[in-house]
């Protein structure tokens, strides 16, 4: 299985700004994931990242709000862009496993924004 | 589209109860159907998984059996502990080898008393 890291853990910024999340993986993966999970609710994926392309974004999320870098296989950020109190929210990245036809997911970074 | 539907929580028993929780989904085809749980402060890690009706999924004392005739997925553990106190998040991807394609449910949270 996976072994999949993020950063920062938490964090609490003021509106406006900008936070930029890290994903690590200890193996190469062509796919790469980013959901976000608001209180209360389920996950959303947010887009793809596949290295070397361009990530495609889900239905509701743009890249200027969410800008994705994948520069290697086995890294990847998630911008959160001018960030708004609805942007609270974990942010979790996931890999999938075609071995187990499931995904293996990170601890999550826990972002408030006041 | 798909969709997956969960009982709403929170749902509180006492050290060894039984307990279920439903899920119930709403897809075209065969999907594989799965159980995260989210363990405070954690990521979201595969519990369980089935791939084709009447398949069980079991690990950790939880189980759930792939019912096609009533599209439910109910998770079930004969006598829950402390630690099983957690949020469990049901989910399907489509087809077999189509893992980047997870919907999740709004997940159930469990808390466990002595």
């Amino acid at each position: 299985s996976a072994v999949i890291s993020q950063k920062p853990s938490r964090d609490i910024c003021q509106r406006g700004t900008s936070l930029t999340i890290q994903c690590q993986v200890d193996s190469q993966v062509t796919m790469m994931f980013w959901y976000r999970q608001q209180p209360g609710q389920s996950l959303t994926l947010i887009a793809t990242a596949n290295q070397g392309s361009e990530a495609t974004y889900e239905s509701g999320f743009v890249i200027d709000k969410f800008p994705i870098s994948r520069p290697n296989l086995t890294f990847s950020t998630l911008t959160v862009s001018n960030m708004s109190p609805e942007d609270s929210s974990i942010y979790l990245c996931s890999v999938p496993d075609w071995a187990t036809d499931t995904q293996y997911f990170g601890p999550g970074t826990r972002l408030t924004v006041l | 589209g798909n969709s997956v539907t969960q009982m709403e929580g929170p749902v509180t028993l006492s050290e060894e109860a039984f307990l279920t929780i439903n899920c119930t989904y709403t897809a075209t085809g065969y999907p594989s159907l799965f159980w995260y749980v989210q363990y405070p402060g954690e990521g979201l890690q595969l519990l369980l998984k089935a791939t084709k009706a009447d398949d069980k999924g079991s690990n950790k004392g939880f189980e759930a059996t792939y019912r096609k005739e009533t599209t439910s997925f109910h998770l079930e553990k004969g006598s829950v502990q402390v630690s099983d106190s957690a949020v469990y998040f049901c989910a399907l991807s489509p087809r077999s080898g189509t893992a980047s394609k997870l919907t999740f449910g709004t997940g159930t949270r469990l808390q466990v008393t002595l």
